[in-house]
């Protein structure tokens, strides 16, 4: 089954400890990026990447780090999480920024995050 | 300005009733327009998706473009209380571009 994979789905941490979440997909999709989704805000691109070492920021890349060594795999790492870092996080992913399907996004499911 | 506003509702509609759904935006060089649909707890999925004006139609669900008045819609006709979820529009300049969302419309269907 076509399908981007995140995990984990809820998190619960405390200000300053790392954490990674991890997105994959096994669709070969060549552009993969991470949203977050607050309440009012709607989703908001944190990082994307057009392909494996091509990453670059979105509109709220602070407090965030990424990394993109395999196709498959794009995790998201919080170096120093804090409070305001609490949200819902989307990975997703397209065919591919050069065939022109920017617009057709596969989303995962999600991960709750809490920063206490 | 926010580029792309969405009224929030909650919206809550008797089972059978027509739904419209609406996004205003302010960058006229948006030409690809998109509806996502998402489900509690769950991500987004591409539901409708149309190229500069006009309407496009599949089953029950009609998406409408006015460029000039910067304006879509989603219309839902015989709505189903699986339609209940939250309705997200988006747009971007060109296939290669960023896709810019919506906050979303939460819709209830009440069987």
């Amino acid at each position: 089954e076509a399908q981007v994979t995140q995990n984990p789905r809820y998190l619960i941490t405390v200000t300053g400890k790392k954490l990674t979440v991890t997105c994959s997909q096994n669709m070969n999709h060549e552009y993969m990026s991470w949203y977050r989704q607050d309440p009012g805000l709607g989703l908001r691109q944190i990082y994307y990447s057009m392909n494996v070492e091509v990453t670059d920021k979105g509109d709220v890349p602070e407090g965030y780090k990424v990394s993109r060594k395999e196709k498959r795999n794009f995790p998201l790492i919080l170096e120093s999480p804090s409070p305001n870092q609490t949200s819902l996080y989307f990975c997703a992913s397209t065919p591919g920024q050069g065939r022109g399907e920017n617009e057709k996004l596969f989303f995962g499911s999600g991960t709750q995050l809490s920063v206490l | 300005q926010k580029e792309v506003e969405q009224d929030p509702g909650p919206l809550s509609v008797p089972e059978g009733a027509i739904v419209s759904l609406n996004c205003t935006y302010s960058n006229s060089a948006f030409q690809y327009f998109m509806w996502y649909r998402q489900y509690s707890r769950k991500g987004p999925e591409l539901l409708m998706y149309t190229y500069s004006s006009g309407n496009k139609e599949d089953g029950r669900f009609t998406a409408q473009v006015d460029k000039s008045s910067k304006y879509i819609s989603l219309f839902i006709r015989d709505s189903q209380p699986s339609d209940s979820a939250t309705y997200l529009c988006a747009m971007t300049k060109t296939s290669y571009d960023k896709v810019i969302f919506g906050p979303g419309t939460s819709l209830s269907v009440i069987p």
